[in-house]
């Protein structure tokens, strides 16, 4: 069964940088694409964007300007990297897997099949 | 604001049968087959409860089905129980640059 873990600070200052790590367990990286998102609290999701294992990126426009993502295949982890970061980011950070289907599991889907549990990230001087 | 729409909350008793709408524009649900929906029990991660507006992921009841008639796509839960509630949102596809987005979220009550 696959497994995703998040890791990283959970407080991190006005203006600087927020850096996140997700582990892959119980299976490879490769083949998939693997998103960020993120929930303020009590409100919904967001989108942030995802990672080919090939070093393929697509980012939410939203953030796009601020958001950079990266893949490590030898340990088997992606992460995350969002600059000057301000109160509005402050929020639960999951990392995903999407879903591929087909004869040859290789059709996208847009939907998530696992997910981490989640780690918060405060952002507050 | 989300990009697709949702009842903020529903509500049923053990047993019924209720819909949660998710409502968007030929740009995302209306234009694509690309809809799922996310169960997200309190302190917990959402989890895949239906793909492709129809298709249940394995281990997820067949009391959950999803649906889809012009741009507004459907989750109905029959014979409700209480661990179905929880928070529902939807998502989906968009042609535009934001690629995948996300309702606003329905809360389920099981009465």
């Amino acid at each position: 069964q696959v497994q995703l873990q998040e890791s990283g600070p959970g407080l991190v200052k006005p203006s600087e940088t927020l850096s996140l790590t997700c582990t892959v367990s119980g299976g490879s990286i490769s083949n998939y694409y693997w998103s960020w998102i993120r929930q303020p609290p009590g409100k919904g999701l967001e989108w942030i964007g995802y990672m080919y294992y090939s070093g393929a990126t697509n980012y939410n426009p939203s953030l796009k300007s601020r958001v950079t993502m990266s893949v490590d295949k030898s340990k088997n982890q992606f992460s995350l990297k969002l600059s000057s970061v301000t109160a509005a980011d402050t929020a639960i950070y999951y990392c995903a897997r999407e879903v591929l289907s087909g004869p040859n599991y290789d059709t996208r889907n847009y939907a998530f099949d696992f997910w981490g549990q989640g780690t918060m990230v405060t952002v507050s001087s | 604001q989300s990009a697709l729409t949702q009842p903020a909350s529903v509500s049923g008793s053990p047993g019924q049968s209720i819909a949660i709408s998710c409502t968007g524009t030929s740009s995302d649900v209306g234009g694509y087959n690309y809809v799922s929906w996310y169960q997200q029990h309190p302190g917990k991660a959402p989890k895949l409860m239906i793909y492709e507006v129809s298709n249940r992921p394995s281990g997820v009841p067949d009391r959950f089905s999803g649906s889809k008639s012009g741009n507004t796509a459907s989750l109905t839960i029959s014979g409700l129980q209480a661990e179905d509630e929880a928070d529902y949102y939807c998502s989906s596809y968009t042609s535009s640059t934001t690629l995948v987005v996300f309702g606003g979220g329905t809360k389920l009550t099981v009465l």
